[in-house]
């Protein structure tokens, strides 16, 4: 069975950082592409960021530029999402996402983890 | 505001049709990237529905239908169910965005 699991979300002050991990499982992690998508609370979906099945293409949507370092580690099938300078405005739940299509462009999302939550506050 | 716009609701009775709408423009899906569809349960993940705008994952019911058309796409559901009360979400492609994936604002449908 295909799987994803987040972890790390939690309680942080603005300006603090986070570290999120997301573990796979049931597929061969190093052949997909990875990425990052964000709900706030009572909101819609936002991709947050994506990488390439060898890490050698990112990309991130503006608000997260300079702040977000997606990341990812083939050999412990695991995605990572470091996240610096935080903001109340992240506050949100993290899911991480397999990517698939067969281009970089026209690329959808299957399956997702169940997501975890992180709050931005003083 | 999103880049791709949905009706924020939709209803129907029991085995009713519904469609929502998800409407883009010429650097997303009027440029031809594909609609893909998603649904999501309260308080759980996002589910795949629909992908590439008109085809269902295995295990996904054929009541569920995509089309796109222009600037546009469609996400129509027959034979309403109680279990389709959800949100859903269309998500395409938007080439004014550096690697930017785009997400409909969501539509909630509500099974009367």
């Amino acid at each position: 069975e295909v799987q994803l699991v987040e972890s790390g979300g939690g309680l942080v002050r603005p300006g603090g950082s986070l570290r999120l991990s997301c573990a796979a499982s049931g597929f061969t992690f190093s052949s997909y592409w990875m990425s990052w998508v964000r709900q706030a609370p009572g909101k819609g979906l936002e991709w947050v960021a994506k990488i390439k099945r060898d890490g050698s293409e990112i990309y991130y949507v503006d608000s997260v530029k300079g702040r977000f370092t997606i990341s990812r580690d083939n050999a412990k099938k695991s995605l990572y999402l470091q996240m610096n300078s935080l903001r109340a405005e992240d506050t949100a739940v993290y899911y991480c996402a397999r990517v698939k299509g067969s281009d970089a462009l026209d690329n959808w999302f299957d399956p997702w983890g169940q997501g975890t939550l992180v709050t931005v506050s003083s | 505001q999103s880049v791709l716009t949905q009706p924020p609701s939709v209803s129907g009775a029991p085995g009713q049709r519904i469609t929502i709408s998800c409407t883009g423009s010429s650097s997303n899906i009027g440029a031809g990237y594909d609609v893909h569809w998603y649904q999501q349960l309260p308080g759980t993940a996002p589910k795949l529905l629909i992908y590439a705008n008109n085809n269902r994952p295995s295990g996904v019911p054929d009541r569920l239908s995509g089309s796109k058309s222009g600037t546009s796409a469609s996400l129509a559901i027959t034979g309403l169910q109680a279990e389709d009360d959800a949100d859903y979400y269309c998500q395409s492609y938007d080439n004014s965005l550096s690697g930017s994936v785009v997400f409909g604002g969501g539509t909630k449908l509500t099974v009367l």
